[in-house]
């Protein structure tokens, strides 16, 4: 089984400030997704294959990494990105989630 | 517009079943995967079981496997989870995702319902 660590497990950014979240694979795997869970909603797409924008995700987003490393990247955090992000590997099964990522702001 | 709706849950003695639908409409369910994804209160995802377009390929989680049975009906457009010998950490709420490929080279599980409350005490 593919064990994700998410780091850090929350954290709190002031609006404007540059916020990067990380997922470490416990092995390598071909590429990573992200959701975004707002509290008492369902999941969203986010992220898809490393570093591309589902439909709708604001651009100051980005994704990137390979192997067993992989970041998700805010460039200027805003109030509505408020929320728990997960990454998602699908390269094998048992499918895995981290333990996500709880981002508040300041 | 893409809608997944799960419905079945409920509170439930551990030991007894359950068994949860999840109705598909605004695409063509016969041509998706489907998975089960469960979040226990205040905790994270956990993803549960996955059944190809056709049911050939069937996985689950350690943690279900033995006690949990996804199913499909494509006909109804509707994907099943059967759930017996229920226990206490069973206690979550259950979402249904579809499983799309973009870009052909990206699964993605890219739509996901409201979810089913499943409740497991005596």
């Amino acid at each position: 089984e593919i064990v994700l660590t998410q780091s850090p497990t929350t954290m709190a950014a002031s609006p404007g400030e540059k916020v990067t979240l990380n997922c470490l694979a416990s092995s390598s795997v071909s590429y990573m997704n992200w959701y975004q869970q707002k509290s008492g909603a369902s999941p969203k797409l986010w992220i898809y294959g490393t570093s591309n924008l589902a439909s709708g995700v604001p651009n100051r987003f980005s994704g990137s990494g390979s192997g067993t490393s992989y970041s998700l990247t805010i460039s200027s955090m805003e109030a509505e990105d408020v929320a728990t992000y997960y990454c998602l590997q699908l390269s094998s099964y048992p499918l895995t989630f981290g333990s996500g990522t709880k981002l508040e702001i300041k | 517009e893409v809608q997944l709706v799960e419905s079945g849950g409920g509170l439930v003695q551990p030991g007894r079943s359950l068994k949860l639908s999840c109705l598909a409409s605004g695409f063509t369910f016969s041509n998706y995967g489907m998975n089960w994804i469960r979040q226990a209160p205040g905790k994270g995802l956990e993803w549960v079981a996955s059944i190809s377009s056709s049911s050939s390929y069937i996985y689950y989680a350690d943690t279900v496997k033995g006690r949990f049975t996804i199913s499909r009906d494509n006909a109804k457009n509707t994907l099943y989870l059967q759930m017996t010998s229920l226990r206490s950490e069973d206690t979550a709420l259950y979402y249904c995702a579809s499983m799309d490929t973009v870009a052909g080279a990206y699964y993605v599980m890219d739509a996901w319902g409201q979810g089913a409350s499943v409740t497991v005490s005596s």
